[in-house]
């Protein structure tokens, strides 16, 4: 299988629990991105890899949340402290060239 | 502030005719334009992309213009057919960022009816 994987695929905690989530990249892929999709609206931005370094996040990436890519291969991304309103689908996406994106099935997690 | 702007929650058409879906963008530095198509329980999947620089592109069944004046762009599928039943998102990047990053509308959803 040479797509991106997401693990898992749903996760529901309780508020105030940790939470990781894990990307597998193609494995060629030198960039990788973590986007936040919620109800009713377009994939968001979160953050951006390339290779192991983390070189862009956006502002909606509060404290609680924390993304590594160690040795530039998976990734991976833990919201402490969840919220109800951290409830979304967590989308990975890799690429090689600029705009070559593929994306991941998503991560959905449900906080109650 | 919504830069990418998909004003229409959905679009029904039927199969054989064309479908046209349209996006609006406010950020005068984005400079390269995608759409996806996303099936539930799936990830997005890109469909086309255009550069700045063109105001046309074509794949197959796909076209999507570009009226940088206007800051519009649209995709048309012709001929329509039920498999392209999905939500489309439309994409916006500045390249000269260096993430190439994208900021996304909020999606239409097409129904092809048979």
């Amino acid at each position: 299988d040479t797509g991106v994987s997401q693990d898992p695929r749903h996760k529901i905690t309780k508020r105030g629990q940790n939470v990781t989530f894990r990307c597998d990249p193609i494995s060629e892929h030198n960039r990788l991105y973590w986007y936040r999709q919620t109800l009713g609206q377009g994939p968001e931005f979160l953050t951006y890899f390339q290779n192991e370094a983390q070189l862009e996040k956006s502002r909606l990436l509060s404290d609680r949340f924390s993304a590594e890519r160690p040795k530039g291969s998976f990734s991976t991304l833990e919201i402490q402290r969840t919220e109800q309103g951290d409830s979304a689908m967590y989308l990975c996406a890799s690429s090689l060239e600029e705009y070559g994106y593929t994306f991941g099935s998503g991560t959905r997690l449900t906080v109650v | 502030d919504q830069q990418v702007k998909q004003n229409s929650p959905s679009l029904s058409v039927q199969e054989g005719r064309i479908s046209i879906l349209n996006c609006d963008y406010t950020n005068s530095m984005f400079d390269y334009f995608l759409w996806y198509k996303k099936y539930p329980a799936e990830g997005p999947t890109f469909l086309i992309s255009i550069s700045s620089i063109k105001d046309k592109n074509e794949d197959g069944r796909f076209t999507v213009f570009l009226n940088k004046s206007a800051k519009h762009l649209s995709l048309h599928i012709v001929p329509s057919q039920p498999g392209d039943s999905a939500v489309y998102f439309c994409a916006a990047s500045d390249s000269g960022a260096g993430s190439y990053q994208l900021t996304f509308g909020k999606g239409t959803k097409l129904s092809v009816i048979p």
